[in-house]
């Protein structure tokens, strides 16, 4: 257990529609970090949230957003979705060099 | 768009064995860490090595680091069946960049 929760577990869409992912961080952790794993491959990293403020962003386009709260907890939304979309969700809450990655929200866009 | 490249893709062993798994990255990092990953879940952390560092042990693990040519090779000795999993490589330059993925299979 890394102390790093994700909700939902999965989740069903359809082409579209919007989402919203959530990230509760370890405690103490400012910065989190969210990334996409498709089926067979590496996770790709989406963007980085420290102190509240989007700091680093990756390859993904402007329909992936994200919001980090006070408290350090974090959402990630993606608008008009696509069925290449459909992947493992994960966010890794950063502790010195290490990151401790949650479970993952598995979503599918049909 | 993935950093680096890990070899090989897939690997097949009997418990007892030691597997050996290679990455390969193309910028600067600061530091190089590898991950575990069971069957679609969670990422677990094994290990980092800093840059400035060639070798680095933990347990069963020995991780080494090649600046020059860029690459870093885990090695897994006297592995159990409990160690199937998928194993990637993580380059840090102020984000993580994984490679592919090399998945592990320990028959027993």
């Amino acid at each position: 257990e890394t102390g790093v929760t994700q909700s939902p577990t999965h989740l069903i869409k359809t082409r579209g529609q919007q989402v919203t992912l959530r990230c509760s961080s370890q405690s103490g952790h400012n910065t989190v970090s969210w990334y996409q794993q498709a089926l067979g491959q590496g996770p790709q990293f989406i963007f980085q949230y420290y102190r509240e403020e989007e700091n680093g962003r990756g390859n993904f386009p402007p329909r992936f957003s994200g919001l980090q709260f006070p408290n350090y907890s974090s959402e990630l939304n993606v608008n008009a979705l696509e069925l290449d979309d459909s992947a493992l969700y994960l966010c890794a809450s950063r502790g010195g060099n290490e990151q401790f990655f949650g479970p993952g929200t598995r979503l599918t866009v049909l | 768009s993935q950093q680096g490249e890990e070899d090989p893709q897939a690997l097949s062993i009997q418990e007892g064995e030691n597997a050996t798994m290679n990455c390969s990255y193309k910028t600067s990092i600061n530091n190089l860490q590898w991950y575990r990953q069971n069957s679609g879940r969670g990422l677990v952390h094994l290990i980092l090595i800093r840059s400035n560092e060639r070798e680095k042990h933990s347990g069963r693990l020995r991780v080494t680091l090649d600046t020059s040519k860029k690459s870093s090779s885990l090695l897994i000795t006297a592995s159990r069946a409990a160690d199937t999993a998928s194993y990637f490589c993580a380059t840090d330059g102020g984000k993580l960049i994984f490679g592919q993925g090399t998945e592990l299979s320990v028959k027993p």
